[in-house]
Parts: C-alpha cells; sequence; structure tokens
C-alpha cells in the first residue's frame, strides 16, 4: 500500500478564496483524522471520522472549515473563504483498531497551505 | 479531559549523547501510550507504543517504559546520531481512537 496520499504537498491561495485539501486513506483503515500543525499551536485534531461519519468534530475552529468523507476511500477538508491565519500544515491520518494491542496511525506527508 | 505534556525543545546535542525527552499526561482510565516522530519535511511516523502500565516500548534504539505510578512515559536513546534530527510527539489514546498529542520536541543532533 502506498500508504495515506494527500494532495496537494503545497498550495498557495489568496484570502478569500476556497481551499480544498484532499487524502486518501490506507485501504482498509476505518478511522481517518484531520490535523493542523503550526508553530504556535502544535498539532491539534479537527475532526475524525469512523466508518465515514464524522465522529468528533469538536477542533474544527470555526463554519469557514468542513470536511466530508463521502467513501471509505477519500476525503476532503474545506476551508471556505480562507485567511492567512489559515496558514498551516494540514496532515491526514488513518488507521484502525486491532483486535489486541493499541492502534497505530499513519499519517500522510501532509498540505502545507499558505494564505496571502 | 486528556492531555500530554512534553518537555519545550529544541533539544541540542553532540552525536553519542544520551536523549531523554520528558512526557507526562493527564488522562481517565488507562490509556495507550506512543511516541511518534517527524522528520523534515514529513508526516508523523509511529515510533514506539506500550499498552498498559510497565509495559516497554522500544524501537530503532529509542526506549519508553510506561510508568502510571508517575503518569509518565519519557523517551530515552543511549547514543544519538546526526539522523535522529527531528521534532518528536509524545500522545496518548484513552476511550475512542482519538490521540491526544503533546506539542512536540525537537532534537538537534550535531556531528
Amino acid at each position: 500500500d502506498a500508504g495515506v496520499i494527500q494532495s496537494p504537498r503545497h498550495e498557495v491561495t489568496e484570502m478569500g478564496q476556497e481551499v480544498t485539501l484532499r487524502c486518501k486513506p490506507i485501504s482498509g483503515h476505518d478511522y481517518l483524522f484531520w490535523y493542523r500543525q503550526t508553530m504556535m499551536r502544535g498539532l491539534e485534531l479537527l475532526i475524525y471520522f469512523n466508518n465515514n461519519v464524522p465522529i468528533d468534530d469538536s477542533g474544527m475552529p470555526e463554519d469557514r472549515f468542513s470536511a466530508k468523507m463521502p467513501n471509505a476511500s477519500f476525503s476532503t477538508l474545506k476551508i471556505q473563504p480562507s485567511e492567512p491565519r489559515d496558514s498551516a500544515v494540514y496532515f491526514c491520518a488513518s488507521s484502525f483498531l486491532p483486535r489486541t494491542g493499541a492502534p497505530q496511525a499513519f499519517f500522510g506527508q501532509g498540505t502545507r497551505l499558505t494564505v496571502v | 479531559g486528556n492531555s500530554v505534556t512534553q518537555m519545550e525543545g529544541p533539544v541540542t546535542l553532540s552525536e553519542e549523547a544520551f536523549l531523554t525527552i520528558n512526557c507526562t499526561y493527564t488522562a481517565t482510565g488507562y490509556p495507550s501510550l506512543f511516541w511518534y516522530v517527524q522528520y523534515p519535511g514529513e508526516g508523523l511516523q509511529l515510533l514506539l507504543k506500550a499498552t498498559k502500565a510497565d509495559d516497554k516500548g522500544s524501537n530503532k534504539g529509542f526506549e519508553a517504559t510506561y510508568r502510571k505510578e508517575t503518569t509518565s512515559f519519557h523517551l530515552e536513546k543511549g547514543s544519538v546520531q546526526v539522523s535522529d534530527s527531528a521534532v518528536y510527539f509524545c500522545a496518548l489514546k484513552a476511550a475512542g481512537n482519538k490521540l491526544t498529542f503533546g506539542g512536540g520536541t525537537r532534537v538537534l543532533v550535531k556531528p
């Protein structure tokens, strides 16, 4: 498996534009997580899905952020309208719950978003 | 709620030095504990984990022991290499499948 695949790797956009980040989780993983990483706040969990259903979106900063998972192999994180303070690296991760032991989350390489 | 506190960096060491990164946690129940590593320009990778008290996780020369009495999971390596330069994250998983991360500790190993 190629691992968790995110696109694009880099995105530069102007303030006010819509931004869509994409994620393809590892096949067979039924959990998907979106994280945001900044110098100021470190790694923050934005939202996570189980079996394509959003379980906890308490980390989504505001209504400008939305996430969807239309099927088991694809998820999007959308920011509309984008603002300069949204500039960060956004990571997608996927995992599954093993019958024994602790689950392991696999991370994508991230999307570096710059809003100017 | 659950939280993870780890020492702030950056930690700068010479090659072959001993590395310790402190991590303490607050959680309800009996969480699983993890260390993740992030190399420059990459996503996080699992380094090691421990699922119950007194378990020791180890990988690539790194070790961490789950200490319930002190709610700690300190990361250690006896002899670091330049290639160990990265950001290290301590994390826990309590109920559900949500990871709670510490703030990360940047480690820089100089030759």
